[in-house]
């Protein structure tokens, strides 16, 4: 158990709508990084978040939007939903720079688009 | 900007044999290397990681790897694989005090008996 936690494990929803992921870093840790990873993508990087601030951006389309709040537990909100968009979202957390930004990552949320 | 090359997209070994994947990285400064595996509907955990001193990293479940500054590699090893050890395998890296961490494409592992 890497101590991240995310919800719901498993959604399905229409195209066109909008979703709401959730993440819970570890512990202690300020920044949280979150990843879309698809069969024909891999693993991609998103945006990162550090105490509340956004601290570096990957390839987030327009559509999606993340925060992270002052509890530092982040959302990222993706909306206008194409079936495009189905994948696994992790969400990730590190500490300070003492652990040399080791990430911890959450089970995942399956996003499936129809 | 930073890189990171996974040689291989897949690799079978038999169980017992000797277990090598490659990770080539491009940084314009001194990285961090990771090695995280990823098991079937789980996220990635940390396997090993370079930072400074000793080249030569050991990790968890038997894995080890050896950051060689003039080929710009991290490769994975293990002496002998077994089947547990069937994942996908991403290489990544970061630059101290940079703010992107950036994955390799993965290598799936596949395992024998």
């Amino acid at each position: 158990d890497s101590g991240v936690t995310q919800t719901p494990k498993h959604l399905i929803t229409a195209t066109g709508q909008r979703v709401t992921l959730r993440c819970s870093p570890r512990s202690g840790d300020l920044s949280v990084y979150w990843y879309q990873q698809s069969l024909d993508q891999g693993l991609q990087f998103l945006i990162q978040y550090y105490n509340g601030e956004e601290r570096a951006k990957g390839n987030i389309l327009e559509r999606f939007s993340a925060q992270q709040f002052p509890d530092l537990h982040s959302e990222l909100n993706l909306s206008s939903l194409e079936l495009g968009d189905s994948a696994l979202y992790f969400c990730a957390s590190s500490g300070d720079s003492g652990n040399y930004y080791e990430q911890y990552f959450g089970p995942g949320t399956r996003l499936t688009v129809t | 900007a930073q890189s990171v090359t996974q040689l291989g997209s897949h690799v079978s070994v038999s169980e017992g044999a000797l277990v090598l994947l490659r990770c080539n990285y491009s940084s314009s400064v001194p990285p961090y290397l990771f090695w995280y595996v990823q098991y079937p509907n789980q996220g990635l955990q940390l396997l090993l990681k370079y930072t400074t001193g000793a080249t030569l990293v050991k990790g968890i479940n038997g894995f080890e790897a050896e950051f060689k500054k003039s080929e710009t590699s991290f490769h994975l090893t293990k002496p002998s694989a077994h089947m547990s050890d069937a994942a996908e395998y991403f290489c990544a890296v970061t630059s101290p005090g940079g703010f992107k961490t950036i994955f390799g494409a993965g290598t799936r592992l596949f395992v024998k008996a």
